[in-house]
Order: C-alpha cells, then sequence, then structure tokens
C-alpha cells in the first residue's frame, strides 16, 4: 500500500453539479498531483500543488479547482459538471518536487457523470 | 510533442515467457522515464524508472533499455507469470517545471499458466 488514501471511493453525479473528491496523503509528503484516467487511457495531468501553492496546471478548464491543507491532505473540486468528466481521478503525493521524487497513487476516486 | 505512445495495446504471453512492451517519444526536453503498474481498483504503482545516461536498467526480472538517438524505450518482464497481468504505463517528465509526467495509453498484459 501507498499510504495514499482517495474518497469516496465512487460517486455518480449528474451535468450541471458541482463535485469535491479528496486525497490524503503520507505524513511529510508536501507535494501532491491530481491526474484524470478515462477508461482505457493513461493518467493526464489536472494539475499540482506543493507546500499549499499551485505548482502548475495541465490542458484543464478552470471550473477544475484544487486546495492543498498543512495535514497533507488535498481536494479536487470540480464545478458544472459535464458527462466528459467521467473518469478515474488519482491522486499522487511525494516528498518534495523533482522528476526523481517517486509519485505515489492513491486508488482513486471512480466518478460517473449521468 | 507532448506525446508518449505506447504499444502493443494488448499483449498474451506464457507463463516463462518475455513480456515487451514500447514505448516513443518526440520531446528531446524528456529526461526521466518511470514504468508504472496498475492492477484493477487500484492507482499506478512505479515499477522501474530510467534516465537517458544509461541504456539499460534492471531491477529483479524486470528491465528497461533506453534508445535516446531512436527516442524509444521498453520495457522487458523475464520469466513473466500470471502475478504480473496488470496494465502498464511508461511515463515521460521534464527536469524543470512541475515536474509532471505525460504518460501514454497504457498495455494490458496478460501472462497465461
Amino acid at each position: 500500500e501507498t499510504g495514499v488514501t482517495q474518497s469516496p471511493t465512487h460517486l455518480i453525479k449528474t451535468r450541471g453539479q458541482q463535485v469535491t473528491l479528496r486525497c490524503s496523503s503520507q505524513s511529510g509528503h508536501n507535494t501532491v498531483s491530481w491526474y484524470q484516467q478515462a477508461l482505457g487511457q493513461g493518467p493526464q495531468f489536472i494539475f499540482q500543488y506543493y507546500r499549499e501553492e499551485e505548482n502548475g496546471r495541465g490542458n484543464f478548464p478552470p471550473r477544475f479547482s484544487g486546495l492543498q491543507f498543512p495535514n497533507y491532505s488535498s481536494e479536487l473540486n470540480v464545478n458544472a459538471l459535464e458527462l466528459d468528466d467521467s473518469a478515474l481521478y488519482l491522486c499522487a503525493s511525494s516528498i518534495g518536487l523533482g522528476q526523481q521524487e517517486t509519485q505515489y497513487f492513491g486508488p482513486g476516486t471512480r466518478l460517473l457523470v449521468l | 510533442q507532448q506525446q508518449v505512445k505506447q504499444s502493443p495495446q494488448s499483449l498474451i504471453v506464457q507463463k516463462g515467457g518475455i513480456s515487451i512492451i514500447n514505448c516513443a517519444y518526440e520531446n528531446t526536453a524528456f529526461d526521466y522515464f518511470p514504468w508504472y503498474q496498475q492492477f484493477p481498483g487500484k492507482g499506478p504503482a512505479l515499477l522501474i524508472a530510467i534516465r537517458p545516461d544509461v541504456s539499460e536498467k534492471k531491477e529483479g526480472r524486470f528491465t528497461i533499455s533506453f534508445n535516446k538517438s531512436a527516442k524509444q524505450f521498453s520495457l522487458h518482464i523475464m520469466d513473466s507469470q500470471p502475478g504480473d497481468s496488470a496494465t502498464y504505463f511508461c511515463a515521460a517528465s521534464k527536469a524543470s517545471g512541475t515536474y509532471k509526467y505525460i504518460f501514454g495509453t497504457g498495455t494490458r498484459l496478460k501472462v497465461l499458466a
């Protein structure tokens, strides 16, 4: 186990609603990245937080937003849900910044938008 | 330029055989290449990673071969076992900025007993 937990495990929402997904990283992991994994695809980078500040963002619209808290937890918020937002959402934490910092992935939250 | 192309999409191997998964990239700024293994219902887990200053890295039954001039790298799983049945993702990142991973599309490996 990676020590990274995510909640909830599954979620069903309807188009136009808002959703908050949560991630709890290992203690001491200052970096958290969020990825979207569509069915049959590789994870796509959404954004990254380092010590509670956004450190980069992928090609996702502003309705995807995030927060990182001092207690090593973080949130992904998605507003105005669209059908294409249906996917597995993964968070990954690492101790610091740097490409060789191993990213430890949680099991994901599977979101279905109807 | 940001893509990592992975093949094959799926692979069936007999127990004890060699599984080979290939990836190719365009962006020469990529200089870190991890491989992740994902079982159903789980998040990806790091298997092995390589930097382009070496042409091969081996850890147990898993070997990465790297061809910098061709911008290609591959994962070899020796003596494949049924427990290796999973989806494998290659990824790439740059040595600056967010160090985000660009993932391939995945290879679903099934090892027959």
